[in-house]
């Protein structure tokens, strides 16, 4: 069966205090795999798309890495407007295009 | 990024009444449409795929006769939660494939009385 797990569940970091969140799934043959950000009350924003093992994707403190078990979102020196819910998703060559979810990482950064 | 609309952002009905909710993809065009629900504090789960031209394909345990799909157009689609109870008070989000990319709406938040 598909499945993503994501963790930790909830990450709080001071301004400036880089950290990973982790994203682990198994898939019968990956055909990508996302980052989105979520905010309260909102849809998912696309952050990125990763497609094999080794390729790394970044977009300002946002730094997004895939191996074959797993994939990393590292944050440098974050800011508290990067405090989101920050989900991961996968996408399997037998479902289409539909994206299978994880949890959800929250991440609260204080000033 | 591509930008994909929902409307409405929020709606409250009464119980035995039917709601519906449609996504627009606004800059491109989507033969392919996803409908996500979303319970507090969980991920998303998909509910069925709106293809245009032909009938929705619903997960298992989604009742295809409560929740109605139509691909109106390859910039449409709709969904109708008929005889909504409470239990259907969720987080309604649509999605549509672009390239190798998939953008989502802003979703649209339902509760049931």
């Amino acid at each position: 069966e598909d499945q993503v797990t994501q963790s930790p569940e909830a990450l709080r970091l001071q301004e400036g205090e880089s950290s990973s969140l982790n994203c682990s799934y198994t898939v019968s043959g990956l055909r990508g795999l996302f980052w989105y950000r979520q905010d309260p009350g909102k849809g998912p924003e696309f952050l990125f798309t990763l497609y094999s093992a080794g390729e790394e994707k970044e977009k300002e403190r946002l730094k997004a890495t895939l191996t074959k078990k797993e994939s990393f979102l590292h944050i440098t020196a974050p800011k508290p407007e990067d405090s989101a819910t920050y989900l991961c998703a996968v996408q399997a060559r037998q479902a289409g295009t539909a994206l299978i979810f994880g949890k959800g990482t929250t991440l609260s950064v204080s000033s | 990024g591509a930008v994909v609309s929902q409307h409405p952002s929020w709606v409250i009905c009464k119980s035995g009444t039917s709601v519906k909710i449609e996504c627009r993809s606004l800059d491109f065009q989507a033969t392919t449409m996803f409908w996500y629900r979303q319970f507090p504090k969980q991920s998303l789960m998909l509910m069925a795929t709106s293809n245009e031209g032909s009938k929705a394909t619903y997960e298992q345990g989604v009742e295809k006769d409560k929740f109605l799909i139509n691909h109106a157009s390859l910039t449409l689609s709709t969904l109708t939660v008929t005889s909504a109870h409470p239990e259907d008070s969720s987080f309604y989000i649509c999605s549509a494939p672009t390239g190798k990319e998939q953008y989502f709406g802003p979703g649209t938040r339902l509760t049931v009385t």
